[in-house]
């Protein structure tokens, strides 16, 4: 039973534009969610989170956006850059204390240039 | 610091032979995680550890998975008897309370092959 959901495998966007990376979820006791990069060859890093308690964070070039009652949360890129072309996972975790992260199936972004 | 080491890198084993994954996580971190990456799963949790303690291994597939974390800065995996199913990138990770919550580092993972 798959709780968090990356339903696009891949997504093509052309350098300089928005990329759009959208994640799902069915567990209402998530409170806490990531986003994590990964390159080839290499561990996922940790890129952005956000909180239940808000519905935006914003660091840089990248953009998280929350929608509780539909559980859904966006990655939003702006502008896009070859250098953004990885595996992006979207995470969650229930409530403080509870260390455990139920990650995503990812999605596989390329930026073309 | 030079971050989560696993080892090794690249793993190829015939069905039936035992393996063993190894970490070692960042130095004063005090949770570590076991986590598998497949295609049609994504990451999956195994098992977690806190100062040294399984805290929860629900996620173990089956008995021929085991975990061990001897001391705080180590850690293992193994499969006995292992089988082609089981071929997957397996990656390991570590954080600790007082930092930006649930912000675990990952390890570069180790390829395994069952043939």
């Amino acid at each position: 039973d798959q709780q968090v959901k990356q339903n696009s495998p891949s997504l093509s966007v052309q350098e300089g534009r928005i990329s759009i990376l959208n994640c799902d979820y069915t567990n209402s006791m998530f409170d806490y969610f990531l986003w994590y990069k990964k390159y080839p060859a290499e561990g996922p890093t940790f890129l952005i989170s956000i909180s239940s308690i808000k519905d935006k964070n914003e660091d840089g070039r990248f953009t998280v956006f929350l929608n509780k009652s539909a559980k859904h949360l966006s990655l939003h890129i702006v502008p896009s850059q070859p250098g953004d072309s990885a595996v992006y996972f979207c995470a969650a975790s229930a409530r403080r204390g509870n260390e455990k992260l139920t990650f995503g199936t990812g999605t596989r972004l390329t930026i073309i240039p | 610091d030079a971050g989560v080491i696993q080892s090794p890198r690249h793993e190829v084993t015939e069905m039936g032979q035992e393996v063993t994954l190894r970490c070692k996580p960042i130095s004063g971190h005090d949770y570590l995680f076991w986590y598998r990456q497949t295609m049609m799963r994504g990451l999956e949790l195994l098992i977690y550890f806190n100062n040294n303690v399984p805290i929860d291994d629900s996620g173990m597939p089956e008995d021929r998975f085991s975990a061990k974390m001897p001391n705080a800065s180590f850690s293992t995996l193994k499969i006995q008897p292992s089988e082609p199913r089981d071929s997957a990138v397996y990656f390991c990770a570590s954080s600790f309370r007082g930092g930006s919550r649930e912000k675990l580092f990952f390890g570069s993972g180790t390829q395994l092959s069952v043939l």
